[in-house]
C-alpha cells in the first residue's frame, strides 16, 4: 500500500479482555515499530522488529503485551487482561532498513484504545 | 541512556510571528536528532532529520533546525507561521545498541496559532 496502515482504527473493550491491534507496514520495509501514547505524554517506545532477527521487546510494559510479525510483514499486537491504565493509542511505524536509527519511520494513523 | 526533553508544554504564537520550539537531548556521542510533527486526526510526519554535516538542517514545510553540541539542543524553527502549523511537535533522538536501534522521543510541544 501506499502507507502503513493500522487496524481498527477505534477500540473500545471492557477491563480483563484481550485485544488484538494489527499493523501493515510499506511494502518492503524490514523494519517495523510499535509505540504507545497515552493522553497528554510523548510516545513509549514498545517493541522492534528488524527483519527476521528476534525483536526488541525492551519498551514492553509487562507481560501482558506481546507482538508477532508474520512473514517480515504485517505484525500484531496482542494486550491480554487489558486494565484501564492501557488505554491509549497505539502507533506503528517502519521503515526501509535496519539497524539504522536514522532511517525515516513512516508512522500509520494509530489505534485508539479505550478500555472501560 | 538517552533521553530527550521538550521544555514547553504548550505554545501559542500569532499567525505570521516567528517560532521557535526547543529540543534537549542527552546522549554522549554525536546523536541522530529528529523533529516529527502530529496534526490533528493525522499521523507522524517527519518535518527534518540530522546526523551530521552542517548544523543547520532545513525541513519541509518551511521549517529548520539547528543543532548545537555545545548546549546540547536542536531547536526547531520557522520565520512566519501559519494556522495550518497548528499541531503537536515531537523531538527525537535515535539510539542504537548493538545490532537494535530505536527512536526516543520527547513528550511534545503543542502549539496553537492565534489568529
Amino acid at each position: 500500500g501506499a502507507g502503513v496502515s493500522q487496524s481498527p482504527s477505534n477500540k473500545v473493550t471492557e477491563k480483563g479482555k484481550d485485544v488484538e491491534l494489527r499493523c501493515d507496514p510499506i511494502s518492503g520495509h524490514t523494519a517495523l515499530y510499535w509505540y504507545r501514547q497515552s493522553l497528554g505524554q510523548g510516545l513509549e517506545f514498545l517493541i522492534y522488529f528488524q527483519g527476521n532477527s528476534a525483536p526488541d521487546k525492551s519498551g514492553l510494559p509487562s507481560d501482558r503485551f506481546s507482538a508477532e510479525r508474520t512473514g517480515g510483514s504485517v505484525s500484531t499486537l496482542t494486550i491480554q487482561r487489558t486494565q484501564q491504565e492501557d488505554s491509549a493509542v497505539y502507533l506503528c511505524a517502519s521503515s526501509s532498513r535496519d539497524f539504522n536509527p536514522w532511517e525515516t519511520q513512516y508512522f500509520g494513523p494509530g489505534t485508539r484504545l479505550l478500555v472501560l | 541512556a538517552q533521553s530527550v526533553t521538550q521544555p514547553d508544554i504548550h505554545i501559542t504564537v500569532s499567525e505570521g510571528a516567528s517560532l521557535e520550539l526547543r529540543c534537549n537531548y542527552s546522549y554522549g556521542a554525536t546523536p541522530y536528532l529528529f523533529w516529527y510533527v502530529q496534526s490533528p486526526g493525522q499521523g507522524l510526519q517527519l518535518l527534518l532529520k540530522y546526523f551530521s554535516g552542517d548544523t543547520l538542517v532545513q525541513g519541509i514545510k518551511g521549517f529548520e533546525a539547528e543543532f548545537k553540541r555545545s548546549q546540547s539542543s536542536f531547536n526547531l524553527r520557522k520565520p512566519s507561521v501559519h494556522w495550518s502549523d497548528a499541531a503537536e511537535y515531537f523531538c527525537a533522538v535515535g539510539e542504537q545498541s548493538g545490532s537494535a536501534s530505536k527512536i526516543i522521543f520527547g513528550s511534545g510541544t503543542r502549539l496553537s496559532i492565534r489568529p
